[in-house]
């Protein structure tokens, strides 16, 4: 079963507004990684992060790395409707990836 | 450039049939994994290779599931007699080299659908 906790579980929001989604653990991860999935596709690497602390941004998207390496949020701001899609959150180490059970963003124009 | 290739991309089978799924890995990329991904869930890991050698299988839910790479490029998941319980995503990964911070890139999926 999954071993992250990521919530929440479903937002809709308005175009043009801010979202924010969390992953927590029971256990440390070297690497954090954030990853959108869009329908009949596979994941694909929005952000990773590999130090505890550390605080990275990938266009409207920006993710951080918990300081005790056991959490990682990803804010997305300025919300489009392409933004539509599935986020997962994994935590890694040493090629043992474990991901959340998924964030579902709805966009409304 | 290419990613990752899956095929097919969509599989029904009846239960108790035997299925392969094919897996394309970036050129020349060292690590490829396999996971699993059930409806409305993240994606589960299967099984992970460095080039042709399976490092570990511990995610294999069954003996019935088997996967091979034997030329440390094109890599096989093999189910034998599926059940319905085996309907789910079934996703490719691949990465560079085999290190810490390595990035995997996954395949589109190949969806099973046991009858």
């Amino acid at each position: 079963g999954q071993q992250l906790n990521q919530s929440p579980q479903s937002m809709f929001i308005q175009e043009g507004e801010d979202v924010s989604m969390n992953c927590t653990s029971s256990s440390i991860f070297n690497t954090w990684l954030w990853y959108k999935q869009d329908p009949g596709e596979g994941p694909v690497l929005l952000i990773a992060l590999y130090k505890a602390g550390e605080l990275t941004s990938n266009g409207r998207l920006t993710a951080q790395f918990g300081i005790t390496r056991k959490d990682s949020f990803l804010n997305i701001s300025a919300s489009i409707p392409s933004d539509v899609g599935i986020y997962f959150c994994a935590g890694n180490n040493n090629n043992d990836m474990r991901f959340g059970a998924g964030t579902r963003l709805t966009v409304k124009p | 450039g290419a990613g990752v290739s899956q095929s097919p991309r969509y599989k029904v089978a009846k239960r108790g049939q035997d299925v392969a799924l094919r897996c394309d890995p970036i050129s020349g990329h060292v690590s490829l994994f396999w996971y699993q991904q059930a409806l409305g869930q993240g994606p589960e890991f299967l099984t992970y290779f460095q080039n042709e050698a399976q490092l570990d299988k511990s995610g294999l839910p069954s003996d019935r599931f088997f996967a091979e790479r034997p030329e440390g490029s094109v890599s096989t998941l093999k189910i034998q007699r599926t059940q319905q319980e085996d309907s789910a995503v079934y996703l490719c990964a691949s990465s560079q080299l085999d290190g810490i911070q390595e990035t995997q890139y996954f395949g589109p999926g190949t969806r099973l659908l046991v009858l």
